[in-house]
């Protein structure tokens, strides 16, 4: 299995903070990779698709880079709807599998 | 828009069987595309379970494949888990989720249903 990490695995910040979370994978996924916002008793919301692609729809304050085993989602500005926890996803091979996510609160 | 909607039992006996099933619409389950359950216990992270081709071709997470099948009714559009020998580490809410057009995961989910693992 492919083991995916992440840092911080929770952050406090202010809003209007630039605010960037890092996955690693333990192996190559070329750019196999989501990130997703999941705020309490809701369902994941992809943000980011293919390491670096904006999902339609969410602003353009969130962005991602990295290819291979190292991986970032920035946010430029932080805004008070952006509290939430934060977690990648490869989909490069068998079984998918997510990293264990960043929780980022009001500071 | 493709929508997803799990429903099942919210209380399953330790030993006993999960099942649950999620019905697509805004779409159909014979799409290129391949079917998933995604679960997360109350406060942690989120596990991929497995996933189905609207052939029946399946791949299952290691971690659960002897306890785990995934199944499809293209009559109903729907698809379906089943977790036996169930334990309280298995209780959950349990998504049903697809990868976008590109085939790119995950895009769509459904709301989540809880399944609660208790006598």
């Amino acid at each position: 299995d492919i083991q995916m990490t992440q840092s911080p695995s929770s952050l406090s910040a202010s809003v209007g903070d630039r605010v960037t979370i890092t996955c690693r994978a333990s192996q190559g996924i070329r750019n196999d990779l989501g990130w997703y916002q999941q705020k309490p008793g809701k369902a994941p919301k992809r943000l980011i698709y293919a390491a670096s692609s904006l999902q339609s729809g969410v602003p353009s304050r969130f962005s991602g880079s990295g290819s291979g085993t190292e991986f970032t989602l920035t946010i430029s500005s932080l805004q008070p709807e952006d509290f939430a926890t934060y977690y990648c996803l490869q989909h490069n091979s068998y079984p998918f599998t997510f990293g264990p996510g960043t929780k980022v609160d009001i500071k | 828009q493709v929508q997803l909607q799990e429903s099942g039992p919210g209380l399953v006996k330790p030993s006993g069987t999960l099942s649950l099933t999620c019905a697509v619409s805004g779409g159909s389950i014979s799409s290129s595309n391949w079917w998933s359950w995604v679960r997360q216990p109350p406060g942690k992270g989120l596990e991929w379970i497995g996933e189905i081709y609207h052939s029946g071709s399946t791949n299952y997470n290691p971690s659960l494949k002897s306890r785990v099948t995934i199944s499809v009714d293209k009559s109903k559009n729907q698809f379906s888990l089943k977790l036996s020998s169930v334990t309280a580490a298995d209780t959950a809410v349990y998504y049903c989720a697809r990868a976008d057009a590109m085939g790119l995961e995950f895009l769509y989910w459904g709301q989540g249903t809880l399944v609660t693992v208790s006598s």
